[in-house]
């Protein structure tokens, strides 16, 4: 069965400082990867995703994310945090290529991001 | 072009009631997945349609189900409600197969 572990429950950065959260997974095959962040109230919005190739994928936002199939991780990063990026990130896992559960989608507990200024 | 629109956006219901929650797609997208978010169990995959067959589902009672429309338009009903059915219930379309889904702000469902 496949599962998604963020080790970081919540994490505090200061405005202008990096940032990397951390996401690993468990997958029989090569997964898709998507890292999605909600706002209270909101639903889920898409920052990026892995399907194939280039392992190291640029999103929205600043957002950039690597994926290392050696570690089974998929770490998300931005050089300069903004305070408008405290939210709450979701790591998730699908059904990669020649799967049949595209519609399915396995999320890490999140991560809780806190901008200090 | 139009995101995913999910009605209602809050709900309150009581112990034993059944409740239908709606979800229209973005245009063009054929699978619909839903979602229960809760604060204790994360985020858990319900069930997905695709071109109105369920296609794949998660491990909840029979008292979730769910249907899509030849619209794609989706609806998902939850019978004799328990207390622990509170929760955020989001849905999310795509076009189908290896494609990133697209959520919508998901209805609150609170049961007294």
């Amino acid at each position: 069965a496949q599962s998604v572990t963020q080790p970081d429950i919540h994490i505090t950065v200061s405005e202008g400082a990096s940032l990397e959260l951390r996401c690993n997974y468990s997958y029989g095959a090569t997964p898709y990867l998507f890292w999605y962040v909600q706002s209270p109230g909101q639903g889920l919005q898409l920052l990026l995703k892995y399907f194939s190739g280039d392992t190291l994928v640029q999103g929205i936002k600043g957002f950039e994310a690597e994926f290392k199939r050696s570690q089974s991780s998929f770490n998300l990063r931005k050089p300069s945090v903004h305070w408008s990026d405290a939210a709450e990130y979701f790591c998730a896992v699908g059904a990669g290529a020649g799967g049949t559960s595209y519609g399915k989608l396995t999320f890490g507990q999140g991560t809780i991001l806190t901008v200090h200024p | 072009k139009a995101g995913v629109t999910q009605t209602p956006r809050y709900l309150i219901k009581t112990r034993g009631q059944q409740v239908t929650l709606s979800c229209s797609p973005i245009s063009g997208h054929r699978s619909v997945s839903w979602y229960q978010q809760t604060p204790g169990q994360g985020l858990q995959f319900l069930f997905e349609y695709f071109s109105e067959t369920q296609r794949n589902k998660g491990n909840f009672p029979g008292r979730f189900s769910g249907r899509q429309f030849s619209n794609s338009r989706s609806e998902m009903n939850v019978s004799t409600l328990e207390l622990g059915d509170s929760a955020l219930y989001l849905c999310a379309s795509s076009l189908g197969g290896p494609q990133p889904q697209h959520f919508g702000d998901g209805t609150r469902l609170s049961i007294l």
